[in-house]
């Protein structure tokens, strides 16, 4: 599976849009992009996916670049209750080795009003 | 009810201790896996499954044992458990036919003595 690679940490101000953007440079043509995000130690709750056009859901949406190198997941009015980690993942879909999806640390998020 | 739940949810033991932390899932799901997360970090993977008796290693498999007699349930064992083996555990699982987002429980605390 392609590794991914996101900053650590990031700030937005309550009301702004915030964008988490997420490196995976290694990513394969039927690998798709998830993510995720874990509010305090709660288990992590998927957000969307997508494998190269853009999507969008009502929590978010989710930019790939036409390479598929990296993405972005926006939120486009942050909360103070979006304060959260953010992962992003790669993995395969409708595919019997779907096989190991790991996370890696993900980038805190953190709102500010 | 319908879902996937994790036991115990919090559990002390001593060093050297076997303990099962107990996942159930009610979806029929194809794929399931152990992540461990400790204090202030990301997921790691420590075993998954793609069916029934069918399991792999993950990122930090050193220590546990994993058995998938039957699809629904994914017990991971401590042999003889460890203090580094303290940690939140995580179980979840997912579909590759469908959306194949990870649906995760709610985490099993475990501190080892």
């Amino acid at each position: 599976d392609a590794k991914t690679t996101q900053p650590p940490s990031m700030d937005c101000a309550e009301g702004r849009a915030a964008n988490l953007p997420c490196n995976h440079s290694t990513i394969s043509g039927n690998e798709y992009v998830y993510w995720y995000r874990q509010i305090h130690s709660q288990g992590p709750q998927y957000i969307i996916h997508g494998l190269k056009n853009n999507e969008t859901n009502e929590m978010a949406s989710l930019i790939i670049t036409e390479d598929r190198k990296s993405s972005t997941l926006i939120l486009p009015h942050a909360t103070l209750r979006d304060t959260a980690v953010y992962y992003c993942i790669v993995r395969l879909l409708y595919n019997t080795n779907a096989g190991k999806s790991t996370f890696g640390d993900g980038t805190t998020l953190t709102v500010k009003p | 009810d319908a879902g996937i739940t994790q036991s115990p949810r919090y559990k002390i033991t001593e060093t050297g201790r076997q303990v099962t932390l107990m996942c159930h899932q009610t979806w029929s799901h194809s794929y399931m896996f152990w992540y461990r997360q400790d204090l202030g970090h990301g997921l790691r993977l420590i075993y998954y499954s793609a069916a029934a008796d069918i399991t792999d290693k993950g990122e930090v498999p050193d220590g546990y044992v994993v058995s998938r007699s039957k699809t629904e349930n994914f017990p991971l064992t401590l042999e003889s458990a460890t203090r580094s083996q303290t940690s939140v555990y995580f179980c979840a699982s997912s579909e590759y036919r469908t959306t194949g987002e990870l649906f995760f429980g709610e985490g099993s605390r475990l501190t080892v003595l």
